[in-house]
C-alpha cells in the first residue's frame, strides 16, 4: 500500500537550515510527483514546492530564496531543505503523493524553530 | 496568487442533519482539458488532512458517497449528507489549477 513518511529533527535554531527526508513506499518517484506541505498549528496548509516525477521542481515563490527540494530514487526519497528559519517556519511538515491532488499524505513531523 | 475564501459553518450541528460548506476562488480553475482544479479535504483533530473529492467532484477512493462536490469555475460547494460524529474536523478546499497551489483558511464542523 502507498505510504509516506517524514523524518527530521523537531528542534531547530533561529538562522539555521531544516533538513527533511521523505521515504515513500507503494509507488515509484518516476511516476508520481511528491510535494511538501507545512502546516503552523491551528492555521491552514501551505503548499512548499514539488518534486515532479521526471526530476523537474516547482517552488512556492515565497519561500524559493530559501528553499530545495530534490530525491534519489534508488532509495524511495525526496529531501527538503530550508535555510535561515525563523519562528514562523514552526509548524508540522508533511509530505504527499501529487497526482494534481494530495491522495496519499505521510504522519507529519513537528519543526519548532527555538533558540 | 489565487486567494482561496472558504465560509463557515453554524456549529454545532445536529447529527444526521445536511450542510454545505461554501469555497470561492479568486480565478477560474476551469482548465481548457475541461477539468475543474478544486480538491476539498477534511483534517480530522489530531491526524493528517485526507483527499475526499478532486476536480471538483469527483469523489476520492473510499470515501463515502455521503460526500458529493459540485460547483462552477469560482464557486464551490462540498455537502455532506446527514452528518455523523466522524465526520468531525477542518474541511480544507485546494486549487491545483496554478502555482502556488493554495488552501482555503478551513471550515470546522461540530456536531451536537
Amino acid at each position: 500500500q502507498v505510504q509516506l513518511k517524514e523524518s527530521g529533527p523537531g528542534l531547530v535554531q533561529p538562522s539555521e537550515t531544516l533538513s527533511l527526508t521523505c521515504t515513500v513506499s507503494g509507488f515509484s518517484l518516476t511516476s508520481y510527483s511528491v510535494s511538501w506541505v507545512r502546516q503552523p498549528s491551528g492555521k491552514g496548509p501551505e503548499w512548499m514546492g514539488r518534486m515532479w516525477y521526471d526530476g523537474d521542481t516547482a517552488y512556492n515563490s515565497a519561500l524559493k530564496s530559501r528553499l530545495s527540494i530534490s530525491r534519489d530514487t534508488s532509495k524511495n526519497q525526496v529531501f527538503l531543505k530550508m535555510n535561515s528559519l525563523q519562528t514562523d517556519d514552526t509548524g508540522t511538515y508533511y509530505c504527499t503523493r501529487d497526482a494534481y491532488y494530495f491522495d496519499y499524505w505521510g504522519q507529519g513531523v513537528m519543526v519548532t524553530v527555538s533558540s | 496568487d489565487i486567494v482561496m475564501t472558504q465560509g463557515a459553518l453554524p456549529n454545532p450541528v445536529p447529527s444526521g442533519e445536511s450542510v454545505s460548506i461554501t469555497c470561492r476562488s479568486s480565478k477560474s480553475l476551469l482548465y481548457s482539458d475541461g477539468k475543474t482544479y478544486l480538491n476539498w479535504y477534511l483534517q480530522r483533530p489530531g491526524q493528517s488532512p485526507q483527499l475526499l473529492i478532486y476536480w471538483m467532484s469527483t469523489r476520492a477512493s473510499g470515501v463515502s458517497d455521503r460526500f458529493s462536490g459540485s460547483g462552477s469555475g469560482t464557486d464551490f460547494t462540498l455537502k455532506i449528507s446527514g452528518v455523523e460524529a466522524e465526520d468531525v474536523g477542518v474541511y480544507y478546499c485546494q486549487q491545483g489549477l496554478e502555482f502556488p497551489l493554495t488552501f482555503g483558511s478551513g471550515t470546522k464542523l461540530e456536531i451536537k
